[in-house]
Parts: C-alpha cells; sequence; structure tokens
C-alpha cells in the first residue's frame, strides 16, 4: 500500500517551459487535491476534486490546471512556468469527500525551481 | 476568503519546557484539524475537533477547540526534541464550499536539548 505517490520530487523549469507534476493514489479515495507550500505562507489550496471528472478552484489556482480522468490519478499542469510558481507542492487525499470530516493523506512533495 | 490566523509564527523553547499555539477565526468553524510537519517532510495528520469545547490528548499533546468553536489550541507538557516541526491547523467554515480545507501559517517550533 504506497498510499499517496508524487512524481518528479524535484524539477528545474525554466520560465514559459510546460510541465505536469503526477499524483496517484492507491486508497481508493474520492477526494484529492493539490496545495503549494511556500516559506512563511503555509500550505495553499490550487486546485482539488471530489471525484472522477469533478474538479474546482482553491485559494490559489492561477496558473495550474487539473483533470481527473481516474479516481487514481490527479495530475497538476503548468501551461507556462513563472518564477513565482517556484514552491513545494503537495499533493493530498481524504477519504471525506469533505477533508474537513477525514484526515488528509499527504504525498512527500515535489519541489518545483523556475528559473 | 476565509482565514485561520495562526501564533506563534515561531516558538524556540528548552527542551522539557511546554509549547502552546493557537489557531484563531473571525467566522465559525465546522471542525478543526492539527497536522505535524517534520522539517523536509510531508504535513501528517495529527487530530480532528468537531464538538464546541473539545478536549482530546494524545500523551503529552493536549488539544482544545473553542466554546464558540472560532479558535483552538494545541499544547505540548515537557518537550522533547522529537516534538520538532512546523504545527498547522486547517478548517473549513460553517457553510462553506466542501472541499476547501484553508490551512493556517503555522507555528515553527524549534527544541533545544
Amino acid at each position: 500500500n504506497a498510499g499517496v505517490t508524487q512524481t518528479p520530487k524535484f524539477q528545474v523549469l525554466k520560465t514559459g517551459q510546460s510541465m505536469t507534476l503526477q499524483c496517484a493514489q492507491d486508497m481508493n479515495h474520492e477526494y484529492m487535491s493539490w496545495y503549494r507550500q511556500d516559506p512563511g505562507m503555509g500550505l495553499r489550496l490550487i486546485h482539488y476534486s471530489v471525484g472522477a471528472g469533478i474538479t474546482d478552484q482553491g485559494e490559489v489556482p492561477n496558473g495550474y490546471n487539473v483533470s481527473r480522468s481516474t479516481t487514481e490519478d490527479f495530475p497538476l499542469r503548468l501551461l507556462s512556468a513563472a518564477p513565482s510558481q517556484t514552491s513545494v507542492y503537495f499533493c493530498a487525499s481524504s477519504y471525506s469527500l469533505d477533508p474537513a470530516t477525514g484526515e488528509l493523506f499527504f504525498g512527500e512533495g515535489s519541489r518545483l525551481t523556475v528559473l | 476568503g476565509q482565514q485561520v490566523m495562526q501564533i506563534p509564527q515561531y516558538q524556540h523553547v528548552q527542551e522539557g519546557e511546554d509549547f502552546t499555539t493557537y489557531c484563531n477565526s473571525s467566522t465559525t468553524l465546522s471542525n478543526i484539524q492539527w497536522y505535524k510537519q517534520r522539517p523536509g517532510g510531508h504535513p501528517v495528520f495529527l487530530i480532528q475537533l468537531v464538538k464546541s469545547g473539545e478536549v482530546k490528548k494524545q500523551k503529552r499533546l493536549t488539544f482544545q477547540f473553542g466554546e464558540a468553536k472560532k479558535n483552538s489550541s494545541l499544547h505540548i507538557t515537557a518537550t522533547q526534541t522529537t516534538d520538532v516541526g512546523t504545527y498547522f491547523c486547517a478548517a473549513t467554515n460553517y457553510g462553506g464550499s466542501q472541499g476547501n480545507l484553508i490551512f493556517g501559517k503555522g507555528t515553527k517550533l524549534s527544541v533545544k536539548p
């Protein structure tokens, strides 16, 4: 049972490049989300999904796209990377459709640097 | 939008001293969760509080939810070096968007042996 798996763990991009951060969970959780973590800013919600085909925006969605074609996978796409997107990204899932009523399980994080 | 304010931002203690972090909101919270993140690690769930005035204990950790459900605290008795890390609260508002779990900025705890 791997839990929540994120790839890659580290990535360096140039401004304007695109990339996808992958997230997969094997716990059959309907709820999945992406957070970014910046020093002194805590964890800020980017996008979340309550099931396949359903996504919604969080606090800081601009510059990011998501899709949810399967229960297991929730990739985060950066279409044109900017230095302001340098951050540590965490994917998380929950057995509860409302994560406030069930714990979040986090992946180990993906550290992205945009030059 | 909803905010949960955490104080203090940093806390440095001598091993054996107590530690408390506070989470405050201007709006009523449906429930509140606490997470711990070790340096270089990912957040790990500690506990969830649901009821007004609720108090829960986990060994040396005591969690409280305010009577008005607008604030919460985490208290660690006799800190150890293993307590080092950043402690986050997370919550949603009553009537807020399901799925929109908002985190406080965290309190970073360092423990001097």
